[in-house]
């Protein structure tokens, strides 16, 4: 059964730093691209990043663009976001998602996904 | 930057068919996938590349895809169906998602 575990959210002060992170079982980790997910409250579900079974293939969406970095371990089976420079815009339930390819994390669906892990930004 | 625009709210008698669209710029030249979100929860891909459904999403769930629009179908919806349902395509390796439509079953 695939599992991923999001862990790392909490309430955090606007422009101070957070890191996210995804632990992954029930399938091959390595060979997957992931991807994390954003819904903020009461709200639709925003792309935030996307990585390549090897780290060779990494995006971003606009919003977050020079301000978060996504990483993986293939060899502990987890996931990472670094988020600096938070802005109140940036609090949402970030999920963890996986990709169904691995050679490139774009144009594949999420099929399977996280329960999330809720980021606050406040002062 | 590539939109995807759905409609906020559909209705639908139980045992009636739903229908669900999608609309963006030549949406028919992607691949279009569709996530049911229910309240709580975190959403479940219920169609892939268009027409393609997960194993486990029965059968009553379809898709298609052409010129502007992709439109999800339920044929014989069911009270578990009422969900918010998102579309989501890929534009320059940037996922986009529509703005999600909550389906009503009464």
């Amino acid at each position: 059964e695939v599992q991923l575990v999001e862990s790392g959210g909490g309430l955090v002060q606007p422009g101070r730093s957070l890191r996210l992170s995804c632990e992954a079982s029930g399938f091959t980790f390595e060979d997957y691209a992931m991807h994390w997910v954003r819904q903020a409250p009461g709200k639709g579900l925003e792309w935030v990043s996307g990585i390549s079974w090897n780290s060779g293939s990494i995006g971003y969406g606009d919003s977050v663009k020079g301000r978060f970095t996504i990483s993986r371990d293939n060899a502990k089976n987890s996931l990472y976001l670094q988020m600096n420079s938070l802005r109140p815009e940036d609090t949402a339930l970030y999920y963890c998602a996986k990709g169904n390819t691995g050679y490139s994390y774009a144009n594949s669906p999420f099929d399977y996904w996280g329960q999330g892990t809720l980021v606050t930004v406040s002062s | 930057s590539y939109e995807l625009t759905q409609p906020p709210s559909v209705s639908v008698s139980p045992g009636q068919t739903a229908s669900i669209t999608c609309s963006g710029d030549k949406l028919g030249n992607r691949y279009a996938c569709w996530y049911q979100q229910k309240p709580g929860q975190s959403p479940v891909l219920v169609i892939y590349q268009d027409t393609k459904r997960p194993s486990g999403i029965p059968e009553r769930f379809s898709g298609s895809n052409s010129g502007n629009t992709a439109t999800l179908t339920i044929s014989g919806t069911q009270a578990m169906d009422e969900a918010d349902y998102y579309c989501q395509a890929w534009d320059s390796s940037t996922a986009v998602f529509g703005g999600g439509t909550k389906l009503t079953v009464l």
